[in-house]
């Protein structure tokens, strides 16, 4: 069975600053990861995806993953904060099949202040 | 050109009503997915299809039915609402070999 964990329910930085948010996954085969983000009443946004070629994966807006195996990590990375990624953030793992469904974390709440 | 739509986006009934939802992707995918966040914001699966097939079908109450009329289209039909089921809904699609999934902006049911 897969899952995943996310550390932190809720980080809060200063405009400007690095976002770190952390995620760990569980996968008895090699994992497709996923890091999502939800503004709020939208729907969900791919930010950036790892899916077995390079460890660092960038994606939009300035973020970027890296895929640690031997950590069982996935964080996200930002270098610098801007008041517009104040959001929810989704990490999601997949076990590759076509059609599997992709599992959630619970999800990290990031609060950005100026 | 919106690429999962779904409808209504907020949707307020009262228990015991039947309702449905409705989502449509113009993206080609050939697999949907229902996924219910609740007011905690976690995600998680109801139903997959895959070429109109149900493939995933989590433990959910048989009063949710999905129905696929073809891979472009999947609704979400529920039957006697209870308070419990209040949450927002979200449809998503992707394609055979790539788990992407592109998601819809979600309908907010509230059963009162």
């Amino acid at each position: 069975a897969q899952s995943v964990t996310q550390l932190g329910s809720h980080v809060s930085v200063s405009e400007g600053a690095l976002v770190l948010l952390r995620c760990n996954y569980s996968s008895s085969v090699p994992p497709y990861l996923f890091w999502y983000v939800q503004y709020p009443n939208q729907g969900l946004q791919l930010l950036l995806k790892y899916t077995s070629a390079a460890t660092l994966v960038k994606g939009i807006n300035g973020f970027e993953a890296e895929f640690k195996k031997s950590e069982t990590s996935f964080h996200l990375t930002k270098p610098s904060a801007h008041m517009s990624d104040a959001a929810e953030y989704f990490c999601a793992v997949s076990d590759q099949q076509a059609g599997t469904a992709l599992i959630f974390g619970k999800g990290t709440t990031l609060s950005v202040s100026s | 050109d919106t690429a999962v739509s779904q409808t209504p986006k907020y949707l307020v009934t009262q228990m015991g009503n039947d309702k449905s939802i409705k989502c449509e992707q113009n993206l080609g995918h050939d697999t949907m997915y229902w996924y219910k966040q609740d007011s905690k914001k976690f995600l998680k699966i109801m139903f997959s299809y895959n070429n109109k097939e149900l493939i995933i079908n989590e433990t959910v109450p048989n009063r949710f039915s999905p129905k696929s009329p073809d891979k472009a289209h999947l609704n979400l039909h529920i039957n006697s609402l209870e308070l419990g089921d209040s949450a927002v809904y979200f449809c998503a699609s992707s394609m055979q070999g790539n788990t992407e999934a592109f998601f819809g902006q979600g309908t907010r049911l509230t059963v009162v």
